[in-house]
């Protein structure tokens, strides 16, 4: 069981926009930035999203990220079948003294 | 370009140690904090631990606490991770992170496979 929450699987078109949430708690999300990382199948993950809505160098504006209170979103805009991968959440728990990651979000480009 | 490589997996039987090895470059490492983040097969990702910059500060996951050590030599750019009385649970692809200062994982290797088993 993850400290943070999200769905396990999204689906949409080609083109088509999506969004997938991240749902935690005040000693988590509340407090602290959130990071969203994409893993390609077979791949490292590879960090989208630092800081709640900062895209490292590289990373299209398709993907967009934002918080509010304890629950974070991340954004995905023109979907491409090379966007096919999981979705994960992170943040620090300052409860916890730890990092958390959510459970993983499947998406398919139908 | 950030670059990490661990090292040092393999198969181990429960109750015994083993010794990961991370190399970075490409980065002021001896700035830097340093996270294991490893991921079971097939399942998601689970953070295990964070080293600041110098050392001086040590976090783990709690299924790991009293087992594992984070440790790093900034001398040679890399980071470890003993794991002692290793379980089959711990089985997983162990990779290292650089830190964020959001102390949040940034680019992170390939990893390493570890696996518990009799």
């Amino acid at each position: 069981q993850s400290v943070l929450t999200q769905p396990p699987s999204v689906s949409a078109a080609p083109g088509q926009k999506v969004t997938i949430s991240c749902s935690g708690s005040s000693s988590n999300i509340g407090n602290n930035y959130v990071s969203w990382y994409q893993q390609l199948p077979g791949t490292a993950p590879k960090l989208l999203i630092y800081d709640n809505n900062n895209r490292p160098s590289g990373i299209p504006d398709r993907f967009s990220g934002s918080k509010s209170g304890t629950s974070a979103t991340l954004g995905i805009t023109g979907l491409q079948t090379g966007d096919e991968a999981d979705y994960y959440c992170g943040t620090w728990d300052s409860s916890l003294s730890a990092g958390v990651f959510g459970g993983g979000t499947k998406l398919t480009v139908l | 370009q950030v670059q990490v490589a661990e090292s040092g997996g393999g198969v181990v039987q429960p109750g015994r140690s083993l010794r990961l090895s991370c190399a970075a470059s490409g980065f002021t490492f001896s700035s830097s904090g340093m996270h294991w983040v490893r991921q079971a097969p097939g399942k998601g990702l689970e953070w295990v631990a964070l080293i600041s910059y110098d050392g001086n500060n040590k976090f783990y996951v709690d299924s790991v606490k009293g087992r594992f050590t984070i440790s790093r030599d900034n001398s040679k750019n890399t980071v470890y991770l003993q794991m002692n009385s290793l379980k089959p649970e711990d089985t997983a692809v162990y990779s290292c992170a650089r830190s964020l200062s959001s102390s949040l994982p940034d680019s992170w290797g390939q990893g390493t496979l570890v696996t518990v088993s009799s």
